[in-house]
């Protein structure tokens, strides 16, 4: 059990569009999800964090304007990179927290490699 | 902020060597998570710690809590090629999101 999708796996898109990445708890209900952005061979960055039908708390530094973050059910929630450039290419991790689980364990999802060309 | 230290960056040994990697917070941690990451793959959760003092083993692996929740080791026993990768700790102090290290990178010389 417990496991989260990310789609797509990969994309390249060319600088000045936007791009939107889906995250799904399959077989539970997360109330919060989390999007991290890895740098290569840098460690896991928080980006915001995201809770059911609430707007997204986004980490200092973060410009919520360009990463647009929705969360209208307990089981997707989207990260859109709008106006992608070079230099938001990075590897976008998200994780899921279930209902209930007061331990705080994070579920992630397999990553999504974003390339701007 | 919470911040959570890893050392070392970089680890390489000899097949069959052991291999430690520790983890330190800046504050009291409620729970801390370990996950280990393949090159080009994404991180995958390994083990969580709760208690003060806590030692969990996993095979080779063996995952220690400190007393005062605020640092942890994980160390293998003779490692493998299989172990190379990246390992992360990752800690949470009350409700807020995990915090991860900045890692450590295992190399395994045959």
């Amino acid at each position: 059990g417990a496991v989260v999708s990310q789609h797509p796996s990969r994309v390249i898109c060319k600088s000045g569009t936007s791009v939107k990445i889906e995250c799904r708890s399959l077989d539970f209900q997360a109330t919060t999800m989390f999007w991290y952005r890895q740098f290569p061979k840098q460690s896991l960055m928080l980006m915001a964090t995201s809770n059911e039908g609430s707007k997204a708390t986004y980490e200092q530094g973060v410009e919520k304007d360009k990463f647009l973050i929705n969360h209208a059910s307990l089981t997707l929630s989207t990260l859109t990179v709008t106006s992608a450039h070079p230099e938001d290419s990075s590897f976008y991790i998200c994780s899921a927290r279930g209902q209930g689980d007061t331990l705080g364990t994070q579920y992630f999802g397999p990553g999504t490699r974003l390339t701007v060309l | 902020g919470q911040q959570v230290m890893q050392i070392p960056q970089y680890q390489h040994v000899q097949e069959g060597e052991d291999f430690t990697t520790y983890c330190n917070s800046s504050t009291t941690l409620s729970n801390i998570q370990w996950y280990k990451q393949r090159p080009g793959g994404h991180p995958v959760f390994l083990i969580q710690l709760v208690k003060s003092g806590e030692v969990k083993k996993q095979k080779r692996l063996t995952f220690q809590f400190g007393e005062a929740k605020k640092n942890s080791s994980l160390h293998i026993t003779a490692t493998q090629t299989t172990d190379v990768g990246t390992y992360f700790c990752a800690g949470r102090s009350g409700n807020t999101p995990l915090v991860f290290g900045k890692g450590t990178r295992l190399s395994v010389i045959a």
